[in-house]
């Protein structure tokens, strides 16, 4: 079973930069991932699916500012010029065997 | 406008049994796998069930293995959710998510509060 691994919590300040990180399980280390923001009392959003090899396809509407890149077993989703509407419950979530795994969730504070 | 709308969230004694709905529109519902995942208070979001696109094959976590069932009606362009024996540690917001190689929408989740 794939497992994803996200560091619990970060922040950062406002107008910077921040790199949230997800890492695969090593026997799963090329899956493509998807990034989900989650706003305090509202449903999730996908943010972009991200493949192994770095390419990523962001959903309607997403900013500019949200990015993504891939090194090995390792799956960044990069925020930059920060606001405070980024501060949100970030989860990365694969899939396999036709069902849905996700991380712990990175929950990201604007300073 | 592509929408999800979840229903029949509720306060429910344990042991006790409630149906979730998820209303679909805007896309063409029947094209599409579906899924039910849940976020309990203070825990990261969790993967609960699977439909097909024709309601042919199903898939559950362990977690619920047994005690819950999911279906859709493609005419009603809707999924549900029936869910028996409740216990406090299926309290949680319940989501509804399209597949598109993992979800792409989302609704906005009912509550589901499993309590005496």
């Amino acid at each position: 079973q794939v497992v994803l691994t996200q560091s619990p919590s970060i922040s950062a300040s406002l107008g910077a930069s921040v790199r949230l990180t997800c890492t695969l399980s090593s026997a799963h280390s090329s899956y493509s991932i998807a990034w989900h923001q989650q706003q305090p009392g509202k449903g999730p959003r996908c943010l972009m699916k991200l493949h192994g090899d770095g390419s990523h396809y962001k959903g309607d509407g997403i900013p500019d500012r949200f990015s993504g890149s891939s090194s090995g077993a390792e799956r960044y989703l990069t925020i930059s010029s920060l606001q405070s509407e980024d501060e949100a419950d970030y989860y990365c979530q694969t899939w396999g065997s036709a069902i849905w795994v996700f991380g712990g969730g990175t929950k990201l504070t604007v300073l | 406008e592509v929408q999800l709308v979840e229903s029949g969230g509720g306060l429910v004694q344990p042991g006790g049994s409630l149906r979730l709905s998820c209303a679909a529109s805007g896309f063409t519902f029947s094209n599409y796998w579906m899924h039910w995942v849940r976020r309990a208070p203070g825990k990261g979001l969790v993967w609960v069930s699977r439909v097909n696109n024709d309601g042919s094959s199903t898939a559950y976590a362990d977690s619920v293995k047994g005690r819950f069932t999911i279906s859709r009606d493609n005419a009603k362009n809707t999924m549900n959710l029936q869910m028996h024996s409740l216990r406090a540690d299926d309290t949680a917001v319940y989501y509804c998510a399209r597949d598109l190689g993992g979800p792409d929408i989302w609704g906005r989740g009912t509550v589901v509060t499993v309590s005496s």
